[in-house]
């Protein structure tokens, strides 16, 4: 079953503005990760943040997780189109279980 | 970094027949290999868990005797699709799990299936 919830389901942006994407999920978490996925294409991998941290930064890319809210959230500063992509949430109850993805953010970035 | 392969790409078989996806991990040790379904526009669900040297765990409303899956050795995981019917068209994922790292989960590039 689907663990985390993203929101919204489709973001569209003209490029340079900041996207902002967020992943609720439901049960305790051991870490959430994001992932990008182009259309019909495998995943890539973004970024991990365990359930100790709070906020994590890469390049462009400002992840924060709040475990009371059961919340994260993806930020992607300056966006590109080459950013146009879904962007799927990705989290794993302890450290040896599966990851199970969120419903996804198909982000559309218009140059 | 770690690389998981797939194998075929992609593959159009006729209902009625049996597919066979394969899923490799290159360069480390996969104990444990996952198999994610995605339909378009949607999400990745997870099918099924599997171990290498033991049966796989499947993930409630997957039938096992469909999609079989063997974890033969440490860096293979194959998953058959017997008796394909149109609706089991979809991208198949697969994933490995580095035994060294407990919490890197390497996915493949996925497999397109359809099923005419």
């Amino acid at each position: 079953s689907q663990q985390g919830e993203e929101d919204p389901q489709a973001l569209s942006i003209q490029e340079g503005e900041n996207a902002t994407m967020n992943c609720s999920y439901k049960t305790s978490i051991n870490n959430l990760q994001w992932y990008r996925q182009n259309s019909g294409r495998g995943l890539v991998h973004l970024i991990l943040i365990r359930s100790n941290e709070r906020e994590k930064h890469s390049g462009r890319l400002r992840v924060t997780l709040d475990t009371s809210k059961k919340s994260s959230s993806l930020l992607i500063t300056a966006s590109r189109a080459a950013d146009t992509a879904s962007y799927f949430c990705a989290t794993a109850h302890s450290g040896n279980t599966p990851l199970v993805f969120g419903k996804g953010t198909r982000l559309s970035v218009i140059a | 970094g770690a690389v998981v392969s797939q194998h075929p790409s992609r593959v159009i078989c006729k209902s009625g027949t049996s597919v066979k996806i394969e899923c490799r991990s290159l360069d480390f040790q996969a104990t444990t290999m996952f198999w994610y379904r995605q339909f378009p526009k949607q999400s990745l669900m997870l099918m099924a868990t599997s171990n290498e040297g033991s049966k796989a765990t499947y993930e409630q409303g997957v039938e096992k005797d469909k999609f079989l899956i063997n974890h033969a050795s440490l860096t293979l995981s194959t998953l058959t699709v017997t008796s394909a019917h149109p609706e089991d068209s979809s991208f198949y994922i697969c994933s490995a799990r580095d035994w060294t790292g407990p919490y890197e989960q390497y996915f493949g590039p996925g497999t397109r299936l359809t099923v005419t």
